[in-house]
């Protein structure tokens, strides 16, 4: 569980607060992903970065911002979130950019809350 | 469309006694399958996966899962459940036709009682 790496683990905000989540992987992966994991409902991916570049874009809200700045880190930057925005967000990395067969390898998340 | 289904929102069973979580799936092509689980306040900790060759896949922890074409299903079982195996269990589901794309189902919670 140490390859990926999500800062901070808790995190609690307000509408009108500007925050990021941080995500490191640590497996020389070349593909990373932002996953929503709210209650009752099945993970919903978000974005997918594939050698730092965007490739999936998954109707997401303008309040949620990625970054990709290099292949190990990858960012989310929130602002002006609302409080349905409150959930559990993982960050996966995965080796080979575009394989199916690939296994993806989650951090432990980031429990965010939005007062 | 892709998609998975885990019939089952929760599954008891007692310690020592054999487990299946159940998981079905639809999609076109060659389906690859997942098997995740979650620990309270953790992320997701993959078990084992189908890709191709033999039908019985044996993965982390002692589980295994077998892939059952004609009945699209990919159950999760395990011989002697322990306590600690409690956890919520994720199916998912992508296509073989290099779509990296991760579907997933809505999870099952497991209940090992001592």
């Amino acid at each position: 569980e140490t390859g990926v790496t999500q800062t901070p683990r808790h995190l609690v905000m307000g509408m009108t607060n500007k925050k990021s989540l941080k995500c490191e992987q640590h497996l020389g992966h070349n593909a990373m992903y932002w996953y929503k994991q709210s209650a009752k409902k099945p993970l919903e991916l978000m974005f997918v970065y594939s050698l730092e570049e965007r490739v999936e874009n998954n109707s997401v809200p303008s309040r949620f911002s990625p970054e990709c700045p290099n292949s190990s880190h990858l960012f989310l930057h929130l602002h002006t979130l609302q409080p349905e925005d409150s959930a559990l967000y993982l960050c996966a990395s995965s080796q080979l950019p575009g394989q199916s067969t690939d296994t993806q390898y989650f951090g432990p998340g980031t429990r965010l809350t939005v007062l | 469309a892709q998609s998975v289904a885990q019939p089952e929102d929760q599954v008891n069973v007692a310690e020592g006694n054999p487990l299946t979580v159940k998981c079905t799936y639809s999609v076109s092509g060659n389906p690859y399958l997942f098997w995740y689980v979650q620990y309270p306040n953790r992320g997701l900790q993959f078990l084992l996966k189908y890709i191709t060759g033999d039908n019985l896949v044996k993965g982390s922890y002692g589980f295994e899962a077998e892939f059952n074409k004609s009945q699209t299903s990919f159950h999760l079982k395990k011989p002697s459940a322990l306590v600690s195996d409690s956890a919520l269990y994720f199916c998912a589901v992508s296509r073989g036709d290099s779509s990296y794309k991760l579907i997933f189902g809505s999870g099952t919670r497991l209940l090992v009682r001592p």
